[in-house]
């Protein structure tokens, strides 16, 4: 599985957009990229996952670049609840086991 | 519906004693998947089912742990002679399709 790299915490505010970035440099042709967000003392629950351009479903939006060697979580209008970490992942649509990294903590402020 | 259970939801044992982890997975989830997470720390892969099966055994950390999947539903987790380092959150997970896996709530292990 390709190794992601993304920011280790981020601070936003009520109502803003937030953007989360992951690196994924050697992804592979056969490669989906997948979040998950998980919140204290509760299990991963899967966001998104997408293969290239753009894929948005009512929690958020993932873009995907032409050279597909990073990745962008879009969250718009944050809220108190989105405080949770999030977890960029990156593997071939049939991979069993996900590798999941630090992830990024993301704090919402009032 | 119903999610993934698991059980006992805490887990207080003496260092040495056995213990035995319990995961109900979503009905008609064939893949079943067993992770740990330590305080602060990602997740760390230990085996994966498919159905009863167990295709990949790699991430478990010692002969001391081994886990078994019965009628393609129910699995179990067991930790023999436990040791402090094996406190952590042990997370089950299922699916369909593997990258959209089904978390349960986990189990608290300490080890005293």
């Amino acid at each position: 599985l390709a190794k992601t790299t993304q920011p280790i915490s981020m601070d936003s505010y009520e109502g803003q957009e937030v953007n989360i970035t992951c690196s994924h440099n050697n992804i592979a042709t056969n490669d989906y990229i997948t979040w998950y967000q998980q919140f204290p003392s509760q299990g991963p629950r899967f966001i998104i996952q997408g293969y290239k351009t753009k894929v948005t479903n009512e929690v958020a939006s993932l873009f995907i670049p032409a050279d597909r060697k990073s990745s962008t979580l879009s969250l718009p209008r944050v809220s108190l609840s989105d405080t949770a970490v999030y977890y960029c992942l990156v593997g071939a649509g049939g991979y069993n086991k996900l590798i999941f990294g630090a992830g990024t903590r993301l704090a919402v402020h009032p | 519906g119903a999610g993934v259970s698991q059980s006992p939801s805490n887990k207080v044992t003496e260092k040495g004693k056995d213990v035995e982890l319990r995961c109900d997975p979503i009905s008609g989830h064939t893949a079943l998947y067993w992770y740990r997470q330590s305080l602060g720390q990602g997740l760390e892969f230990l085996i994966y089912f498919q159905g009863n099966s167990a295709p990949d055994k790699s991430g478990l950390p010692s002969d001391r742990f081994s886990a078994e999947r019965t009628g393609g539903s129910v699995s179990t987790l067991t930790i023999q002679r436990t040791q402090q380092e094996d406190s952590a959150v042990y997370l089950c997970a299922s699916s369909l399709f593997s990258y959209e896996q089904y978390f349960g709530p986990g189990t608290r292990l300490t080890v005293t």
